[in-house]
Formats: structure tokens, C-alpha cells, sequence
């Protein structure tokens, strides 16, 4: 089994702040993905890393492989960023998910 | 525009009544769908893993008898509760692999099952 483990479990920023969330897992994988839900319910996948750093918009995904650490950070944060977002790595065919990391925006 | 279909987003079901969920692959064939679930403020806990045209694969402790699994097609899975119980509610989402786009991972929008 692979341990995710994501910090912190809640944060509370103001909007235009630089907002950092981070996950480590205990074994190996194939890749990560880092995922978005919103209060309805619905998951959107915001990065799949293997390796190095991605960038969307104001989203940037980091992982360090010899570390089993990731990191997502979010650039002039605004209220729309407000979500949970989750962590999850696959290894072999399945998928381990952290435990998420709510995220709420203070116009 | 939606990859993963999941129907209905929200049902209210009387104890001991049968509920299916539906997922839909909509944008290429899945052989693979997962089923999840999520109880309030936890992670998603994978059920089972829905295998076109053979059985469903169970994680330890989810019962195959209440929670039937039917991969008939490569776009469609379903998920039927049965004997629907109180404890039964809380949020059911499927996912697909689609592995000819480097195993992006896609999720439907979930469905809210409330068990009165």
C-alpha cells in the first residue's frame, strides 16, 4: 500500500496570495496526479507529473522523485480557487488518494 | 465537454430499495472504470475496479452482493446499491483511465445517494 499524505488540511488565504499545498508518498510510483473538487462534488484533474514541473495558467505542479514529494502551488489566488484539492499517485494499476486539502479564498 | 458521465448526480432512495448509478465513458472505450466512494470530509476510498466483459475486481471489505458491478459495454459501467441502508449514503463517483493519452485520469461528476 503507498501512503499519501498531504499538508495542510485546511487554508485559508487571502485572494492574491501564494498558496502552496504539499504531498509525500512512501513508494515509488508511475505518476502523480493532482486533482481539483469543487463543492458540488465533481473531480477534475489538474496535472498528471512523473517528473519536474508543469505549468497551467496560474497553477504550477512540482514533484521531486527521489524525494516521494510533490507540491502545488497557486499564483494571485482568487475566490474561484476555493476547492479541495486532492493528491493521488498510481502504483501499478491503482490509485492512492491524500486525504485533500481544503482551500478557501477570501475575496 | 464532459469525458465521464455519471447519472443521476443526486437520489434519495427509501431502506431497502435498489439504486443504479451509471458511468459513461463518452470520448473513447474504457475497459477499465473505477468506482469510488466518499464519506463527508475523507478521501476517496476505490470500491472496486469495473472490468469490461468479466467481473469486477473488489477491494477488502466492500461486498460484492450489496454493491453489484456490470461492465457490459466498453462505455458504460454501472453501480447498483442494494438493500439500500441509512449508512449506505454518501458521494459515488467512477473514473477512467484513458491510457492512449498518457493514463490522464478522468472522473465523472459523482452521484449523492441519500438513504432514508
Amino acid at each position: 500500500k503507498n501512503e499519501v499524505e498531504q499538508s495542510p488540511q485546511n487554508l485559508t488565504a487571502q485572494e492574491g496570495e501564494f498558496i502552496t499545498i504539499n504531498c509525500s508518498y512512501s513508494v515509488g510510483i508511475s505518476a502523480l496526479h493532482w486533482l481539483q473538487q469543487h463543492p458540488g462534488g465533481g473531480i477534475v484533474s489538474l496535472f498528471m507529473l512523473s517528473s519536474g514541473k508543469k505549468k497551467h495558467g496560474r497553477l504550477i505542479a512540482t514533484i521531486n522523485i527521489q524525494e516521494k514529494h510533490s507540491s502545488l502551488h497557486i499564483t494571485a489566488s482568487h475566490p474561484r480557487d476555493s476547492a479541495v484539492y486532492i493528491c493521488a499517485v498510481r502504483w501499478g494499476n491503482q490509485f492512492y488518494f491524500g486525504t485533500g486539502t481544503s482551500l478557501t479564498v477570501i475575496p | 465537454g464532459a469525458v465521464v458521465s455519471q447519472h443521476p448526480s443526486r437520489v434519495i432512495c427509501k431502506s431497502g430499495t435498489s439504486v443504479k448509478i451509471e458511468c459513461r465513458s463518452l470520448d473513447f472505450q474504457a475497459t477499465t472504470m473505477f468506482w469510488y466512494r466518499q464519506f463527508p470530509k475523507q478521501s476517496l476510498m476505490l470500491m472496486a475496479t469495473s472490468n469490461e466483459g468479466s467481473k469486477a475486481t473488489y477491494e477488502q471489505g466492500v461486498e460484492k452482493d450489496k454493491f453489484l458491478i456490470n461492465h457490459a459495454s466498453l462505455t458504460l459501467s454501472t453501480l447498483t446499491v442494494t438493500s439500500a441502508h441509512p449508512e449506505d449514503s454518501s458521494f459515488y463517483i467512477c473514473s477512467v483511465d484513458d491510457r492512449t493519452a498518457g493514463n490522464t485520469i478522468y472522473f465523472g461528476e459523482g452521484s449523492w445517494l441519500t438513504v432514508v
